[in-house]
């Protein structure tokens, strides 16, 4: 079954920090990747998906992912944190293939002050 | 547009009790996901419904029931509460079967069991 790994549990910058979220995940075949955020007192929301193509994808509000298939990872990257940035960040993944679900990490508080 | 519509929002349990989570979506969605959400754990799948008729384990299944009763509706059953329970649902529909694309969640029910 897969698997999927944040390595950090919480952090802490300050504004205009740069970010970067480590996702590695487990799974042998073709997979798509997801984050999401969860806003403090809010539902999860897509920041962005992977599914085949250029390995840099963009999403919502600044935020970036890499997929390095050699590596089994999809980090997150952000140039430059907001406030408004704190959150929960879950990466997620499936199987490429009809009939699955996605399987999320544990998931990465980020608290950024101003 | 409600998108996606989980009752209760919160519910207290004594061990022992059962009750049902209900969710339902208005987006015309194909597949349906029940997941749990604990401090440290991330979210883990319990149940989703790739499809109408159609229902599967998750990461978490012990001690739930679900029912997709039609493309709109997918529950949850709790038949006998256990404190362990004790979290915060989340149902979650996406238009896909569930690997090819955005998951959209409703607002959590957080359930206690004493």
């Amino acid at each position: 079954a897969q698997s999927v790994s944040q390595h950090n549990h919480h952090v802490i910058l300050s504004e205009a920090a740069s970010l970067e979220l480590g996702c590695n995940y487990s799974y042998g075949g073709t997979v798509n990747l997801f984050w999401y955020v969860q806003y403090p007192g809010q539902h999860l929301q897509l920041l962005l998906k992977y599914f085949s193509g250029d390995p840099l994808v963009k999403g919502i509000k600044g935020f970036e992912a890499e997929f390095i298939k050699s590596k089994f990872s999809f980090n997150l990257r952000k140039p430059s944190v907001q406030w408004s940035d704190t959150a929960e960040y879950f990466c997620a993944v499936t199987p490429n293939q009809a009939g699955t679900a996605l399987i999320f990490g544990k998931g990465t508080t980020l608290s950024v002050s101003s | 547009n409600a998108g996606v519509t989980q009752t209760p929002k919160f519910q207290v349990l004594k061990t022992g009790q059962s009750m049902t989570l209900q969710c339902a979506q208005d987006m015309n969605h194909n597949s349906m996901y029940w997941y749990r959400q604990d401090p440290g754990m991330g979210l883990r799948l319990i149940y989703y419904s790739a499809s109408e008729g159609t229902t599967d384990k998750g990461e978490v299944p012990n001690g739930y029931n679900v029912s997709r009763l039609n493309k709109r509706e997918f529950s949850l059953r709790l038949e006998s509460a256990a404190p362990s329970q004790t979290s915060v649902y989340f149902c979650a529909s996406s238009l896909g079967q569930g690997n090819t694309g955005e998951l959209f969640f409703g607002e959590g029910s957080r359930l206690t069991v004493l």
